[in-house]
């Protein structure tokens, strides 16, 4: 049981690169999450989902797209990589109305 | 104000000793709370949940206080693995998003 799966793991990005970043669940769970986790800052909630085509914005959605195609899948869009945006980024999913959320292993991403 | 806060740490503990932190929430209509660990390096994984009652497992006790918004993560006799982040989440009344403090460091050294 892979649980919830993120690709790429690492990334080097130059300042106005695009990319995207996929999440994987394989647990059947309607909610889904991205965090990105900056020294000190704790987790910051992106954007999220709760259920196969729809999206909402987190704390921090600015410079960020998503789209929950299949209810497996959260992609997390980045149009033009900024410096500001080097962080980690977590992915996580949970059963509707449960405060467990389960996380990915995390992707590395850095802006140059 | 940050919705919720944590000291940084880190809490230096010698092993065996007892160690205890706080997590302070500004929405008094948070709905529930929970304390996830953090390996360095790797991602948050659940510790307990925290009920109104209090709860423990094994070493570990988590109490709520509605009354002055926070809650707070007992160790006891902490052991060397017991060395990571703590990070406390809360739920708020509309909806399934966790929000996250900034965590606390906990080293437990021989």
């Amino acid at each position: 049981n892979a649980g919830v799966t993120q690709t790429p793991k690492f990334r080097v990005l130059k300042t106005g690169q695009s990319m995207t970043l996929l999440c994987a669940q394989d647990m059947n769970h309607e909610y889904m999450y991205w965090y990105r986790q900056d020294p000190g800052m704790g987790l910051r909630l992106i954007h999220y989902s709760v259920g196969e085509g729809t999206t909402a914005k987190g704390e921090v959605p600015d410079g960020y797209n998503v789209s929950r195609l299949k209810k497996q899948n959260f992609l997390l869009g980045l149009e033009s990589a900024a410096p500001s945006q080097t962080s980690v980024y977590f992915c996580a999913s949970s059963y509707v109305h449960t405060g467990e959320l389960f996380f990915g292993e995390g992707s590395r991403l850095t802006v140059l | 104000r940050k919705e919720v806060e944590q000291d940084p740490g880190p809490f230096n503990v010698p092993e065996g000793a007892t160690v205890a932190f706080n997590c302070t929430y500004s929405n008094s209509a948070s709905q529930s709370f929970f304390w996830y660990r953090q390996d360095c390096r790797k991602e948050p994984k659940l510790l307990m949940s925290v009920y109104s009652s209090g709860n423990e497992d094994g070493r570990f006790t988590a109490q709520l206080n509605r009354a002055s918004q926070y809650i707070s993560l007992l160790i006891r006799d902490s052991k060397l693995s017991d060395s990571a982040t703590y990070l406390c989440a809360v739920r708020g009344a509309a909806g399934n998003k966790l929000t996250f403090g900034g965590g606390t460091r906990v080293l437990v050294k021989p």
